[in-house]
C-alpha cells in the first residue's frame, strides 16, 4: 500500500496525559499537513512541512501541540497534557508540489478520545 | 481569510437520480477547488478537482463546475449508487503562497437503493 499511513488509528487517554501519532506520508512527497476534524465539520489546517521545514503554523495550534518532521519523511504530532477539547479525529495528508499543483492526499486519521 | 460554504448539509436521494452539491467561497484569489469524498470511520479521498483557468470537468459519473465571476462551484454525481452515500467536501485553495484549502462543513449524501 503505497497511500499515507497513520498510526495508531484510535487513542484513548485520560486528561492531562501526552500523545503522540504518526503519520507516515506517500513516498517522495515533499509537503505533509495536519488537520482536526470534529463531527460534522470539514477538516481544520494545524500545520505543515515542506521537506523538514514547518512552514505554517495555523492559530488553532495551542502551546501544547507540538509536530516534528525530523528527516522529511514521517512526522509526528504531540499533544502535551490533553484536555477533553482536543478529542477528535487528526487527519494528516500529503502532497507534491510542483507549480501551481499541491494536490493532497489524505490518510485515515487518529482518532482521540480524551477522558 | 477564504470562507467556504457548503450546501445542503444532508441530500437524500433515490438510486439512479442525481445529486448536486454547491459552494460558494470568498477569497477570489483561490484558483484551486478540490472536491473529497469521506466514508464513515476513514479519512477524505479525492475524487475531482477542478483549477479557475477551466468551467467544467467531468470524470464518469462525476462533473464539476467552476463560476469564478460568482465564486461558486458544484459537484454533480449522476446515476448515483448506494455505495455513494458518503459525506463530501468541497475546498478552497489560493496559490497565494502555501496552498492551504478552507473545507466546507460537508453534505452527507444518501442514496437510497
Amino acid at each position: 500500500d503505497t497511500g499515507v499511513s497513520q498510526n495508531p488509528r484510535h487513542k484513548i487517554t485520560k486528561r492531562g496525559q501526552n500523545v503522540t501519532f504518526r503519520c507516515d506520508p506517500i513516498s517522495e512527497h515533499n509537503r505533509l499537513y495536519w488537520y482536526r476534524q470534529t463531527l460534522g465539520q470539514g477538516p481544520e489546517f494545524l500545520t505543515y512541512f515542506q521537506n523538514e521545514a514547518q512552514l505554517e503554523k495555523s492559530r488553532l495550534l495551542s502551546d501544547r501541540f507540538s509536530a516534528e518532521r525530523p528527516k522529511g519523511s514521517f512526522s509526528t504530532l504531540e499533544i502535551q497534557r490533553t484536555e477533553q477539547g482536543d478529542s477528535a479525529m487528526y487527519l494528516c495528508a500529503s502532497s507534491f508540489k510542483t507549480g501551481r499543483s499541491d494536490t493532497q492526499y489524505f490518510g485515515p486519521g487518529t482518532r482521540l478520545t480524551v477522558l | 481569510g477564504e470562507n467556504v460554504e457548503q450546501h445542503p448539509s444532508t441530500l437524500s436521494v433515490q438510486e439512479g437520480d442525481s445529486a448536486v452539491i454547491k459552494c460558494t467561497y470568498s477569497d477570489s484569489a483561490s484558483n484551486y477547488f478540490p472536491w473529497y469524498k469521506q466514508e464513515l470511520g476513514k479519512g477524505p479521498q479525492l475524487i475531482i478537482d477542478i483549477r479557475s483557468n477551466v468551467g467544467e470537468k467531468k470524470d464518469q459519473r462525476i462533473a464539476v463546475t467552476l463560476n469564478k465571476t460568482a465564486k461558486h462551484f458544484s459537484l454533480h454525481i449522476t446515476e448515483t449508487q448506494p455505495e455513494d452515500s458518503a459525506v463530501y467536501f468541497c475546498a478552497a485553495t489560493s496559490s497565494g503562497g502555501s496552498y492551504i484549502p478552507t473545507f466546507g462543513r460537508g453534505t452527507s449524501l444518501i442514496v437510497h437503493p
